[in-house]
């Protein structure tokens, strides 16, 4: 079957660290993605990784994944008040189909 | 570089009346291109796809209907709205065929509707 779960909502202070959880159930999954929605706007592609990796860093975005758990998820390291959004996880199916599915998104409040 | 258009940006219209909605890309050629729709904040829900012209996939069974008349166009559309109509809708696009390097999509800003 084909299903992203995340939590719904993450608080943090300014400064900290933010984790936004995904998993996922296809294991033939290809690629994750990770994007930002801010109020009002369009989604906005912030990483991705290939099932075949472990890890990817892209400044303060660390993306892990653990492909036996199918798990996956979105450090941001030093987390501002500009980074509250929702954040979507999404993932590619080994199939012919150029889809993705997505999860129903975490809400991050970063409070000053 | 490529670029993404909706529009209207907002669009208040009464139960039982017509829709039309648009997008277009620039930049790029035979995309993929998506509807969603996104209720109460929360949630995508792929609505259709397309791979080529005239070409349309229907994800989910309603009233609403796509089109793709040119390549770089895909319309969204209604012949009567209902109340549960009602949300934010995006159009995304992404790279032809299934040879693209990553599959990720490209979203545009989004029409919010509110059926009345």
């Amino acid at each position: 079957g084909e299903d992203v779960e995340q939590s719904l909502f993450l608080s943090v202070r300014e400064g900290d660290s933010s984790v936004i959880n995904c998993t996922y159930t296809d294991s033939s999954s290809t690629y994750l993605y990770w994007y930002k929605q801010e109020p009002g706007a369009g989604l906005q592609l912030l990483t991705y990784i290939f099932s075949n990796m472990d890890m990817k860093q892209d400044q303060r975005l660390t993306v892990l994944l653990n492909k036996k758990d199918k798990h996956l998820s979105l450090r941001i390291a030093d987390t501002q008040t500009g980074d509250s959004a929702i954040y979507f996880c999404a993932e590619k199916q080994n199939s012919g189909y150029s889809t993705l599915t997505f999860g129903k998104g975490t809400m991050l409040l970063v409070s000053p | 570089s490529q670029t993404i258009h909706q529009w209207p940006a907002t669009l208040v219209q009464p139960v039982g009346s017509p829709l039309s909605l648009e997008c277009t890309v620039e930049g790029t050629s035979n995309p993929n291109l998506y509807w969603y729709r996104q209720a109460a904040g929360r949630g995508l829900q792929l609505l259709f796809y397309s791979v080529g012209i005239g070409q349309i996939s229907s994800e989910v069974p309603q009233n609403l209907s796509a089109s793709r008349p040119q390549d770089r166009q895909f319309i969204l559309s209604s012949k009567k709205l209902l109340l549960s109509d009602s949300g934010f809708y995006l159009c995304a696009w992404s790279a032809p065929g299934q040879g693209a390097l990553t599959y990720e999509q490209y979203f545009g800003p989004g029409t919010r509707l509110t059926v009345t």
